[in-house]
């Protein structure tokens, strides 16, 4: 199984704080992609790093991967209660499918 | 900015009854697929759907599952015979190519009774 697994599984931070939330996954990957669920909603796409890139950004967003260690950390910077949601990341080995971890829940508090 | 639709948002059927849940992928996109996740556990893979055929299936995609592209514009899901433990948020996801982040719908949330 490809299975990316997220750590910690939940996370509570103050406003303005930053979120650091890890992945590890078990096989070769084309890609790894990191996705926001508000509660019980839909999946929303954050950010796509490939397996040839070490590191990426998007506004407040950072991803890195390290495919020797088969992991990835998404950093969430000047945390804001709009980010108090579910983070999940996926993993991509063909480019036909996604396998998803079983998420970090973030809570940030005003 | 272009969106994945997903109908109805929710659903509520009788054991044993068939479904069929609806989705209208963004028109340029290649790649389709189905998702669920049961309440509290992860999302899992269903069916992936290019070139109007399946191109990859999960176990929990047997018989009882079919998807169809029937129009060109609605890629659904349907369930046959539905079971207590089809009740899931099910999701439809579809990309142009394999380089891009999927676009996802909001969800179905299905309920069998």
């Amino acid at each position: 199984s490809q299975q990316g697994e997220e750590d910690p599984q939940a996370l509570s931070i103050q406003e303005g704080e930053n979120a650091t939330m890890n992945c590890s996954y078990k096989t070769s990957i084309n890609n790894l992609q990191w996705y926001r669920q508000n509660s019980g909603r839909g999946l929303v796409h954050l950010i796509l790093i490939r397996s040839n890139e070490r590191e990426k950004h998007s506004g407040r967003l950072r991803v890195t991967l390290d495919t020797s260690k088969k992991s990835s950390s998404l950093l969430i910077t000047a945390s804001r209660a709009a980010d108090t949601a579910s983070y999940f990341c996926a993993t991509d080995k063909y480019g036909n499918k996604l396998v998803f971890g079983a998420g970090t829940i973030l809570r940030v508090k005003s | 900015e272009p969106e994945v639709t997903q109908t109805p948002s929710h659903q509520v059927t009788q054991m044993g009854q068939e479904v069929i849940l609806r989705c209208v992928p963004i028109s340029n996109h290649l790649y389709f697929y189905w998702y669920r996740q049961i309440l509290g556990q992860k999302v899992e893979f269903l069916v992936s759907f290019y070139n109007n055929e399946i191109s990859e299936k999960s176990e929990i995609f047997d018989d009882q599952f079919s998807v169809e592209r029937p129009d060109g514009s609605n890629f659904t899901l349907k369930i046959r015979s539905t079971k207590l433990e089809d009740s899931a948020m099910y999701f439809c996801a579809s990309r142009g190519t394999r380089d891009y982040g999927y676009t996802f719908g909001s969800g179905t949330r299905l309920t069998v009774v």
